[in-house]
């Protein structure tokens, strides 16, 4: 059936440093793509969000990579801040679907 | 920001008690949905709404049931919560350009 999926669960990284959290989807029909930041205790927050036409997008400190080739979405953040310390989900969603499908998401956890 | 709230922030019940979660949003979005999320884990779809009186289960089997008589007001029942129901769920409203706003959830507790 359709999936998104992390492959990794936790990532630590040093502070100042840049982080990069994957994602792999099977569904090839997904046409939109998005990243969540979920703090402790809060609800998603959109970070930033990709359609199907591109395959780079960029943020303020946050770059979200397309691959529909091998059906990979990364999320890039540079000059990892304590503050970016959360769980990250990216999310999918095809023109025939209802909602977006998330993943399990995985931890980021910044080492000051 | 979004403007999208719920209530109550935490709430514990014991079993067999019957349960509203409030959510209301204020940006006027026509389409609403609520997830269910365990600790860690990733989001289930369990309702979601593309307008008034327009309601339709999700991925996840749940239980509960939802209403939409307002555009701004999507509540959640529970008719006799379980501890099994012990979940956060979060409601959420999404725009125009498919962007999706999320509530800070409520943490049910049922014991």
């Amino acid at each position: 059936g359709e999936s998104v999926g992390l492959h990794l669960p936790t990532l630590s990284v040093q502070e100042g440093d840049n982080s990069i959290i994957n994602c792999a989807y099977s569904n090839s029909a997904s046409d939109y793509f998005i990243w969540y930041k979920q703090e402790s205790g809060k609800g998603p927050q959109f970070i930033i969000d990709i359609r199907s036409n591109m395959d780079k997008r960029q943020g303020q400190r946050v770059t979200v990579l397309l691959n529909k080739t091998v059906k990979h979405l990364s999320l890039q953040i540079a000059a990892t801040q304590p503050g970016d310390s959360a769980v990250y989900f990216c999310a999918e969603m095809d023109t025939g679907r209802r909602a977006l499908t998330f993943g399990s998401g995985t931890r980021l956890q910044v080492q000051p | 920001e979004a403007d999208i709230y719920q209530t109550p922030r935490y709430l514990v019940i014991g079993t067999g008690k019957k349960i509203t979660l409030e959510c209301s949003q204020t940006m006027g979005h026509d389409k609403m949905y609520w997830y269910q999320q365990d600790p860690g884990m990733e989001l289930h779809l369990i309702h979601y709404s593309y307008g008034v009186n327009s309601t339709e289960k999700g991925d996840l089997s749940s239980e509960s049931t939802v209403s939409r008589i307002r555009t701004e007001h999507f509540p959640l029942t529970l008719e006799s919560a379980r501890p099994s129901h012990t979940s956060q769920y979060l409601c959420a409203s999404r725009d125009h350009n498919e962007k999706l706003f999320f509530g800070s959830g409520t943490q049910l507790s049922v014991l």
